[in-house]
């Protein structure tokens, strides 16, 4: 079974818009991180913020928050505002345990935002 | 300010060759980890490393070797490159342990196999 699973492909937003990228994981540890990163064309992975699963409230950072709902397993990303230079590819990432050293990369989500 | 280097951002390279890529850090982290990234199949592990010469083999290892003989270089080896070794390589380093510490990555190579 797929640790990470992002469902959206593509997804198009209007500039100063918000917009939700969609992510859900699999794991029966019940200690675990969540990521997200940006890809711009450049292709250099940007950290953008970090979920602990034993976290009581949703991590924000600047314009991202993630929405965090352990008991459906999902940890979406809210960019609000929109802005040109947020078209990228966005990644959910998941590492296991405290220990774990890998991280399990979703497929990707391509995100165009549209002035 | 932190950095990953990879030596590379494009290569080009013929079927066969033995083909080096190279990745250096300088925040002295003990993790490091070679990722290939391919469309709609996201980032997949091949090889990581969580001390000097020791190596862990990752989801897709095969076809690969790694080397790291000193804390801060990582290299990826391809043995014998083929086309479906075609791919944007990303390499990334992590400090040790500790639930927050996510991964710095370098800018990736571009690896065309012809």
């Amino acid at each position: 079974a797929q640790k990470i699973t992002q469902t959206q492909p593509g997804m198009f937003v209007q500039e100063k818009e918000a917009v939700t990228l969609d992510c859900t994981y699999d794991t029966s540890d019940p200690s675990y991180g969540l990521f997200w990163y940006k890809q711009p064309s450049s292709g250099e992975m940007i950290f953008l913020i970090y979920q602990g699963s034993y976290d009581q409230q949703n991590a924000t950072e600047g314009r991202y928050s993630l929405n965090f709902q352990k008991a459906r397993k999902s940890a979406n990303l809210v960019i609000s505002a929109s802005q040109l230079g947020d078209s990228a590819m966005y990644f959910c990432a998941m590492r296991e345990g405290y220990t774990g050293n890998q991280f399990y990369f979703g497929t990707g989500t391509s995100l165009t935002v549209i002035p | 300010d932190v950095k990953v280097t990879q030596s590379s951002r494009y290569l080009v390279k013929r079927t066969g060759e033995k083909v080096f890529l190279e990745c250096v850090q300088d925040m002295d982290h003990e993790n490091m980890f070679w990722y290939r990234q391919d469309p709609g199949l996201g980032l997949r592990l091949i090889y990581f490393s969580y001390d000097v010469k020791m190596k862990e083999k990752g989801d897709i290892p095969e076809g690969y070797s790694v080397s790291r003989e000193k804390k801060e270089r990582f290299s990826l080896i391809l043995e014998s490159a083929s086309t479906n070794q075609t791919s944007m390589y990303l390499c990334a380093s992590r400090r040790g342990l500790g639930y927050n510490y996510g991964y710095t990555f370098g800018s990736g190579t571009r690896l065309t196999v012809v």
